[in-house]
């Protein structure tokens, strides 16, 4: 099985912040995947990488990083916490474009920023 | 407009009961479409894949519209495990990025 872990399940922060969020998949998986998901909205994409080192900005990058150093682990980084980034943030990751479609979740953030 | 749209419901269904519902998708261009289901409080996780012709899996049909950009799901003989919220997603370019839809609700009473 497919398991993809996330580093906190509630967080705390308060405006100003730097908020580090890691995600680790143990399936050898190339691409992996940050969202939020809010409330009527859905999940939002915020980045991708599709390789170790590799990274591109989905449709809502503003005010996020990312990192990944290692295949199995893609960190998402909030230079600046604001009080419109609490959210829910779930990673994803999945084999290969072209291979396999299916994206496998962590179990999710839940970050409130005070 | 978004790209992905439904509706939130709740749909309150009895159980045993069947209930269907929809899924709109603005891009003409998508290639693949997806129903994830997501329980309270957890992460998504795929249901099934939707095929042109329409397929099957035990008491889940998923049918899909290509003229209309519509994508559609029934439960038949609800259960009360299948309450949760319905997730129709899109696959929207050719390297794999996916579209999500807000979700649809569907609660299960006995």
């Amino acid at each position: 099985d497919v398991k993809v872990t996330q580093s906190s399940r509630y967080l705390v922060k308060r405006t100003g912040e730097k908020v580090f969020l890691e995600c680790v998949q143990d399936m050898d998986h190339e691409n992996m995947f940050w969202y939020r998901q809010d409330p009527g909205l859905g999940l939002r994409l915020i980045y991708f990488s599709y390789d170790v080192k590799m990274k591109e900005k989905g449709d809502i990058p503003e005010g996020y990083s990312v990192s990944r150093e290692k295949k199995e682990r893609f960190s998402l980084i909030l230079e600046s916490a604001s009080t419109n980034q609490t959210s829910m943030y779930l990673c994803a990751s999945r084999l290969r474009a072209g291979v396999a479609y299916e994206q496998y979740f962590g179990p999710g953030t839940r970050l409130t920023v005070t | 407009r978004k790209e992905v749209e439904q509706d939130p419901g709740p749909f309150n269904v009895p159980e045993g009961a069947t209930v269907a519902f929809n899924c709109t998708y603005s891009n003409s261009a998508s290639q693949s479409f997806f129903w994830y289901r997501q329980d309270c409080r957890k992460e998504p996780k795929l249901l099934m894949s939707v095929y042109s012709s329409g397929n099957e899996d035990g008491r889940f049909t998923a049918q899909l519209n290509r003229a209309s950009q519509y994508i559609s799901l029934l439960i038949r003989d609800s259960k009360l495990s299948d309450s949760a919220t319905y997730l129709c997603v899109v696959k929207t370019d050719s390297w794999g990025k996916l579209q999500f839809g807000a979700g649809t609700q569907v609660v299960v009473t006995p």
